[in-house]
């Protein structure tokens, strides 16, 4: 089975610009996250979609939203990116059924974003 | 606020040795504690979970010690291998859902 994808891999903005990230689940699973990675805060989460709505949703500004598509295919959106914004962006599969947190989630290789 | 503190930022082990790290939570509703693996342009990988009605559970060279009382739960790496070399990271969460909360990790080194 192949893993989780996420394009681009690398990407360079601007401060105020927008930015869309892409993230396509292992076949079946139907749970995506979105976490943002930082070498001070670590890991943290953005937000949960499964069946192409939201179930679970962390201490993030509006700027940052995200939706599902029926083929379980993830993006998320930055606006009016600022400095702070850069970092790893995240996206994390799992089966989602259960609603779980047992349920493993498998982690894609990340999207590098950073603003200038 | 950090809901997982993490501990150390960074650790080096000769290979053979026992590497150690800790994590500590306040949040007594959480009820699930998964360490995660990752190295140099990956993401995380699972590498063992815990859930606290066990104070203790072994895969292989890793093992995870949870002290429900103290809220604190630590991973052991026995015979530390230079191939172990990367970061970890502790999370926690609760059952229903999958939003976790993560450590900022440690960077663990293993010198041959």
């Amino acid at each position: 089975k192949a893993g989780v994808t996420q394009t681009p891999r690398y990407l360079i903005k601007t401060r105020g610009q927008q930015v869309t990230l892409s993230c396509s689940p292992i076949s079946g699973h139907r749970s995506v996250s979105w976490y943002q990675q930082t070498p001070g805060q670590g890991l943290q989460f953005l937000f949960e979609y499964f069946s192409e709505t939201q179930r679970n949703k962390g201490n993030f500004p509006g700027r940052f939203s995200g939706r599902q598509f029926s083929n379980s295919r993830s993006e998320m959106n930055v606006s009016t990116l600022e400095l702070g914004d850069s970092a790893l962006y995240l996206c994390a599969s799992s089966p989602g059924v259960a609603y779980s947190s047992t349920d493993t989630q498998y982690f894609g290789p990340g999207t590098r974003l950073t603003v200038l | 606020q950090q809901q997982v503190k993490q501990s150390p930022q960074s650790l080096i082990v000769q290979k053979g040795g026992i590497s150690i790290i800790n994590c500590a939570y306040e949040n007594t509703a959480f009820d699930y504690f998964p360490w995660y693996q990752q190295f140099p342009g990956k993401g995380p990988a699972l590498l063992i979970a815990i859930r606290p009605d066990v104070s203790e559970k072994k895969e292989g060279r890793f093992t995870i010690s949870f002290n429900k009382s103290a809220k604190q739960f630590s991973l052991h790496i026995m015979d530390s291998q230079p191939g172990d070399s990367a970061t970890y990271f502790c999370a926690a969460s609760v059952n229903t859902g999958n939003q976790f909360y993560f450590g900022t990790g440690t960077s663990l080194t293993v010198i041959p």
